[in-house]
């Protein structure tokens, strides 16, 4: 049962324009929303996060939106960067319990010269 | 500050042996994670750590897997006797309380043969 899904497993941009990676949940449950980056052989680093009381955040060049009736959740990166190529995780957290964060399966994004 | 550090950073087993991975969290941080993910996956939570008590085990092998946190700060991983679908990377992350976004160590790469 994959909670949280992002559904591109790459994505290929020019440097300068907008990257923007989609993220779908289906657990109304999720109160909380991070992105991560993650460059090879090295752990997630945290980028970007979002509660579910808010529609937008914004850090920069990154921008995280909420539509909580569609559940779905993306983040743009606004201009792309050669640095930004890595592989973006999106995560949720469960309200209930643990309050443990579920992870979508990552979209690696390429920025091209 | 110092980050989440893990030990060690590859390892190559033959099936049906033993392993041990060791993290050692940020300090402060008293709850403690450690993942699975499998290429082309995203992290996939297998066992949750406040302070030395374990709060969600639910995905763990545990006919396979143990793990402990002994006096609430450094853990091991065990899996006895490895498989081959064990290979992955295995993540440590930490917070400073469940809810509060992980830091993650680089992790260790388990190859299987």
């Amino acid at each position: 049962d994959q909670q949280v899904k992002q559904n591109s497993p790459s994505l290929s941009v020019q440097e300068g324009r907008i990257s923007i990676l989609n993220c779908d949940y289906t657990n109304s449950m999720f109160d909380y929303f991070l992105w991560y980056k993650k460059y090879p052989a090295e752990g997630p680093t945290f980028l970007i996060s979002i509660s579910s009381i808010k529609d937008k955040n914004e850090d920069g060049r990154f921008t995280v939106f909420l539509n909580k009736s569609a559940k779905h959740l993306s983040l743009h990166i606004v201009p792309s960067q050669p640095g930004d190529s890595a592989v973006y995780f999106c995560a949720a957290n469960l309200r209930q319990g643990a309050q443990k964060l579920v992870f979508g399966q990552g979209t690696r994004l390429t920025i091209n010269p | 500050e110092a980050g989440v550090a893990q030990s060690p950073r590859y390892k190559i087993i033959e099936k049906r042996q033993s392993v041990a991975f060791w993290c050692n969290p940020i300090s402060g941080h008293a709850t403690l994670y450690w993942y699975q993910q499998i290429l082309g996956q995203g992290p996939k939570l297998l066992i949750q750590f406040q302070n030395n008590g374990v709060v969600d085990d639910s995905q763990l092998p545990k006919d396979r897997f143990s793990a402990e946190r002994l006096k609430g700060v450094d853990s091991t991983l065990k899996i006895q006797p490895a498989k081959l679908e064990d290979s992955a990377v295995y993540l440590c992350a930490s917070s400073l309380e469940p809810g509060r976004r992980p830091y993650f160590g680089a992790g260790t790469r388990l190859s299987v043969l």
